[in-house]
């Protein structure tokens, strides 16, 4: 049984670029959550999709959107990247509201 | 603002010995309760978890205690194994108010043989 997957695993940007994180979430799971850890923190909760709709949303600028898909994967979008975007993208993937379980993350890099 | 807050940022145990992490959190709304423990270069793995209507969970060698009065619970593993050297993050919600789970800083935990 395949877990919550992410891609890709790291990614270098620079300032003012564009960036798309994918999620897969784990089998028979239907809602997805991203979460931003920075280094020596926790993670941060971004916004949580289900149904295809974003249900609830973070302390996070419109710069942060999303997507999900009828199949349930999602994505995340970060325009106009700043250097503290830096950080590692955590998904992670649940049957409604049941546990969370996490992907093991996209490290972002942005000079 | 910090609403979970673990304080200690490491805790070295002896292998065998009881590991205990605390955790306090400041939003008497949180009604749901989560550890979950993170290896180097992977995502964060669920432990185990408790609900406010509850003040104990037990799974195997891991059993969280939740003192509602205090806002304080903790994390005790027995009998620590070197396997279990890993950061442990402690994260609470309000299932009435959404699903986001609001994470402490974390216990980097080394167990040493």
């Amino acid at each position: 049984d395949a877990g919550v997957t992410q891609s890709p695993t790291h990614l270098i940007k620079t300032r003012g670029q564009q960036v798309t994180l994918r999620c897969s979430p784990k089998s028979g799971h239907d809602t997805v959550s991203w979460y931003q850890q920075a280094l020596g923190q926790g993670p941060q909760f971004i916004f949580q999709y289900y149904e295809e709709e974003e249900r609830q949303r973070g302390n996070f600028p419109d710069r942060f959107s999303g997507h999900q898909f009828p199949n349930y994967s999602s994505e995340l979008n970060v325009n106009a990247l700043l250097l503290g975007d830096s950080a590692l993208y955590l998904c992670a993937s649940s049957f409604e509201t049941d546990t969370q379980y996490f992907g093991p993350g996209t490290r972002l890099t942005v000079l | 603002d910090q609403q979970v807050k673990q304080n200690s940022p490491s805790l070295s145990v002896q292998e065998g010995r009881i590991s205990i992490l605390n955790c306090d959190y400041t939003n008497s709304m949180f009604d749901y309760f989560l550890w979950y423990k993170k290896y180097p270069a992977e995502g964060p793995t669920f432990l185990i978890s408790i609900s406010s209507i509850k003040d104990k969970n037990e799974d195997g060698r891991f059993t969280v205690f939740l003192n509602k009065s205090a806002k304080h619970l903790s994390l005790h593993i027995v009998p620590s194994q070197p396997g279990d050297s890993a950061v442990y993050f402690c994260a609470a919600l309000n299932s009435n108010s959404g699903y986001a789970l609001n994470f402490g800083k974390g216990t980097s935990l080394l167990v040493t043989p």
